[in-house]
């Protein structure tokens, strides 16, 4: 079965500083992997996601994940933090369900603040 | 395009009611779906749809009904609340074919109290 790990519930940075925010997935098929935002009160936003092809893939407001198939990871990250950038993230993977179409399995979330 | 909306917002039910979480999107998506979200558990699939008529159970569908007359509807049944359901629910569609890989479009969310 298919699962998405992430390490911390609650990370916490520096505004301008690195953000990382970790994900490792397991599967047995080769997955689709995707993180998205979710704002206070708001629903869920794509931030990137991994098909096939370039393993490091940019997405919007700056994030970027690389794909490392050896390590079963999709790291989030973004050089320089803005608080505007405070949300909760999620991984998520897409893989085969009960052999019919694919379907999201989500990481617990990572609350994600920024500080001044 | 208004994407996928869902009502109520709020909502707060006593234990044994029953309620329709309505969801609808103007997208011509086939596939639609509804997750709840739950603090330290992310989102966890309920119910999904590949099209009218056609749905299907998720990771956790106990207590729960679908149903998909329309492309365009797809309401979530809770026909007698029990306090494990209070949540936050979501519902979210795509198109269908290899070529999406499955990137959902989500609404705003219902947030469902059961006292």
């Amino acid at each position: 079965a298919q699962s998405v790990t992430q390490l911390g519930s609650h990370v916490s940075v520096s505004e301008g500083a690195l953000v990382l925010l970790r994900c490792n997935y397991s599967s047995s098929v080769p997955p689709y992997l995707f993180w998205y935002v979710q704002y206070p009160n708001q629903g869920l936003q794509l931030l990137l996601k991994y098909t096939t092809g370039a393993t490091l893939v940019k997405g919007i407001n700056g994030f970027e994940a690389e794909f490392k198939k050896s390590e079963t990871s999709f790291h989030l990250t973004k050089p320089s933090a803005h608080m505007s950038d405070a949300a909760e993230y999620f991984c998520a993977v897409s893989v085969p369900f009960s052999g019919s179409a694919r379907q999201l399995t989500f990481g617990s979330g990572t609350q994600l603040t920024v500080l001044p | 395009n208004a994407g996928v909306t869902q009502t109520p917002k709020f909502q707060v039910l006593k234990t044994g009611q029953s309620m329709t979480l309505q969801c609808a999107q103007d997208m011509n998506h086939e596939y639609m779906s509804w997750y709840r979200q739950d603090p330290g558990m992310g989102l966890r699939l309920i119910h999904y749809s590949v099209g009218a008529g056609i749905t299907d159970q998720g990771e956790v569908p106990n207590g729960y009904n679908v149903s998909r007359s329309t492309t365009e509807d797809f309401p979530l049944r809770l026909l007698s609340a029990a306090p494990s359901q209070t949540s936050v629910y979501f519902c979210a569609s795509r198109p269908t074919g290899q070529v999406t890989y499955n990137e959902q479009f989500f609404g705003p969310g219902t947030r469902l109290t059961v006292l």
